[in-house]
């Protein structure tokens, strides 16, 4: 069975500044792989996705992620993170039979 | 109405209440799902429903009854539930088993 590891519980940036939350999981093949956002209260939003093909993948709201099959990782980065990004972001991975596993998820803080 | 939406979005109800959690989709996908949510936990997967018919129960206790009476809805039936069960719980649907999936805003469940 597939696992994920989001190995940051909190992150905290300033205004700006660029963001990178960190991403690894476990699986034998070639895993499909989801970055989702959650807002306060709020459902899970899809950021970005991966299936097959360019490693580097573009999202919405500035955010890209790079599958790093040797690394086992696929870590999501913005380069300016605005006040609205502060949310908590999961990282999925799926197998054959569809099944995602989420990992515990990291919560973003950004101070002014 | 656009996405997945869910009804209530806060319940709170006692040990031997029956209620019911209402999930409808209106992207045209063909899979749904009933996740939990809980503090400090990955989403655990509930049920799945594939062109209505369940192809998953992830080990869920019994007093959690699902209901998939179209490709559209979604319910979750609950009795006799634990304090324990009080979480979000967050449907889900995709075009295809093996697609990514949209979430709606959850119901927030209290157990008293």
């Amino acid at each position: 069975a597939q696992s994920v590891t989001q190995p940051d519980i909190h992150i905290t940036v300033s205004e700006g500044a660029s963001l990178e939350l960190r991403c690894n999981y476990s699986y034998g093949a070639t895993p499909y792989l989801f970055w989702y956002v959650q807002s306060p209260g709020q459902g899970l939003q899809l950021l970005l996705k991966y299936f097959s093909g360019d490693t580097l993948v573009q999202g919405i709201k500035g955010f890209e992620a790079e599958f790093k099959r040797s690394q086992s990782s696929f870590n999501l980065r913005k380069p300016s993170v605005h006040w609205s990004d502060a949310a908590e972001y999961f990282c999925a991975v799926g197998d054959n039979d569809y099944k995602l596993s989420f990992g515990a998820g990291t919560t973003v803080t950004v101070r002014a | 109405e656009t996405g997945v939406t869910q009804t209530p979005r806060h319940l709170v109800m006692g040990m031997t209440n029956k209620k019911s959690l209402k999930c409808e989709q209106h992207l045209g996908h063909n899979a749904m799902y009933w996740y939990k949510q809980s503090a400090k936990k990955p989403l655990e997967l509930m049920f799945v429903y594939n062109f209505k018919e369940q192809t998953e129960n992830n080990s869920v206790p019994s007093r959690f009854s699902p209901e998939c009476p179209n490709s559209s809805h979604l319910f979750l039936h609950l009795h006799t539930l634990q304090p324990e069960d009080s979480a979000l719980y967050l449907c889900a649907s995709s075009q295809a088993l093996e697609g990514e999936q949209y979430f709606g805003p959850g119901t927030r469940l209290t157990v008293t």
